[in-house]
């Protein structure tokens, strides 16, 4: 089983509002991953934790807050977001954290921000 | 930051072989990995190698030569399933993957 689970599918959202998005992972992996992917772009990575600490951020600015409440769940909470940060939000998860650990994505959030 | 290239789109008929080549910087280079994207959806693993030479998986194959920091994969027997985005990775020794931008297959009939 390599399936990593996200919610919601789709989320619309204005400027001033406070949303999350989900991703969970049964697979024992003890790396998560988020990436955002615009249109016709590669995924981009932003946030990586390694057994549930924050090991790497790409220097994302702090309207995305992501958590790690337990070694099978991910959050990224999103707070004053622009129109630009409107793309595929895409979560990840590896057996550890290294160079030959194969990722493995979930289905994605498609985020509108209004 | 690492330059990942590959071409922009391929085109080719049913039952067909399509080549999609691949060149990274070798500085940090830990390993290459090949996704498929099919519109809309998440990318998923075909292949991952780190060592020189071929892996072969079923229809689809990577090639893999450090040296010339260049890699590629195979699509044999192409079906129309196969119409897709697939994307080139370098990893290096943390495991952050730096995609390329993607080659888009288009089969036709």
């Amino acid at each position: 089983d390599t399936e990593v689970t996200q919610t919601p599918k789709h989320l619309v959202m204005g400027m001033t509002n406070k949303k999350s998005l989900k991703c969970e992972q049964h697979m024992g992996h003890r790396a998560m991953y988020w990436y955002k992917q615009k249109a016709k772009k590669p995924p981009e990575l932003m946030f990586v934790y390694s057994y549930e600490k924050l090991s790497i951020n790409e220097s994302v600015p702090s309207r995305f807050s992501p958590e790690c409440p337990n070694s099978s769940l991910l959050n990224l909470h999103l707070h004053a977001l622009q129109p630009e940060d409107s793309a595929l939000y895409l979560c990840a998860s590896s057996q550890a954290l290294g160079g030959g650990e194969t990722q493995y994505f979930g289905p994605g959030t498609r985020l509108l921000v209004l | 930051g690492q330059n990942i290239d590959q071409p922009t789109e391929m085109t080719a008929t049913e039952g067909a072989i399509v080549q999609i080549n691949c060149t990274y910087q070798t500085s940090g280079f830990n390993g290459l990995f090949w996704y498929q994207q099919h519109a809309g959806e998440a990318p998923t693993f075909l292949s991952y190698n780190v060592l020189d030479g071929l892996e072969e998986k079923g229809r689809f194959s990577s090639f893999l030569s450090r040296s010339k920091g260049y890699s590629y994969l195979l699509l044999k027997e192409l079906q129309m399933k196969d119409s897709a985005s697939y994307l080139c990775a370098q990893t290096d020794s943390w495991g952050k993957l730096q995609f390329g931008a993607g080659t888009q297959v288009v089969v036709t009939p």
